[in-house]
């Protein structure tokens, strides 16, 4: 199994701050992704990652960026953090050339107040 | 855009019952069809995935079946047990792209 590595776990902001989420991988994955879990919509794609400087919009990319400068670490970056922002984040990597298999790290919350 | 529609939202089944999950896609270009569980407080873990160039794929008490003509595709849990209770998320992605487009999620409920 991938390691990724998700950081902050839990945060609490307010609306207006600029808030940084961080995912770390232990291995050398081309492909990174940045999902939001929200009760009744499931799991949305925000941005992606197929290789260093290489991102691409996802579903609801809309209030973030995203910015990858090593293979090993994707960065999304909340702005101008709003109350719709307040979600469960996962990041994922795809491992597995033949098989595409997503790997999910455990979630960071975040709530935005 | 909803791309992928999971349905039902949420299930309950006796234990050793069958729980069916269906999802339904419209891009035709779609081409992997994987199966994701999550426990609370969990990642999304793969369950089992299956490509278009097969109508079924069987994992123990797990089944894909596929049905490239309707665009659908479910999920069969035979033998349902407590340990399944879980939330179940379809999705299907597009090689190239690789870009995974998940369902709404079904939780799942099985009773002792």
């Amino acid at each position: 199994d991938a390691g990724i590595t998700q950081s902050p776990r839990h945060k609490v902001t307010e609306t207006g701050t600029p808030v940084t989420l961080r995912c770390h991988q232990t291995e050398n994955h081309r492909y990174m992704y940045w999902y939001r879990q929200d009760p009744g919509h499931g799991l949305r794609l925000i941005h992606y990652s197929y290789g260093v400087k290489d991102t691409d919009k996802g579903e609801v990319s809309d209030g973030y960026s995203v910015s990858r400068s090593k293979t090993e670490d994707f960065l999304l970056t909340l702005e101008s953090a709003t109350s719709s922002q307040t979600s469960v984040y996962f990041c994922a990597i795809r491992q597995g050339a033949n098989t595409g298999e997503l790997f999910f790290g455990e979630g960071s919350r975040l709530t935005v107040l | 855009q909803q791309q992928v529609k999971q349905s039902p939202q949420s299930l309950i089944v006796q234990k050793g019952g069958i729980s069916i999950i269906n999802c339904a896609y419209e891009n035709t270009a779609f081409d992997y069809f994987p199966w994701y569980q999550q426990f609370p407080g969990k990642g999304p873990a793969l369950l089992i995935a299956i490509r278009p160039d097969v109508s079924e794929k069987k994992e123990g008490r797990f089944t894909i079946s596929f049905n490239k003509s309707a665009k659908q595709f479910s999920l069969h849990i035979m033998d349902s047990q407590p340990g399944d209770s879980a939330t179940y998320f379809c999705a299907a992605s597009t090689s190239g792209t690789y870009k995974y487009i998940f369902g709404t999620g079904t939780r799942l409920k099985v009773l002792a």
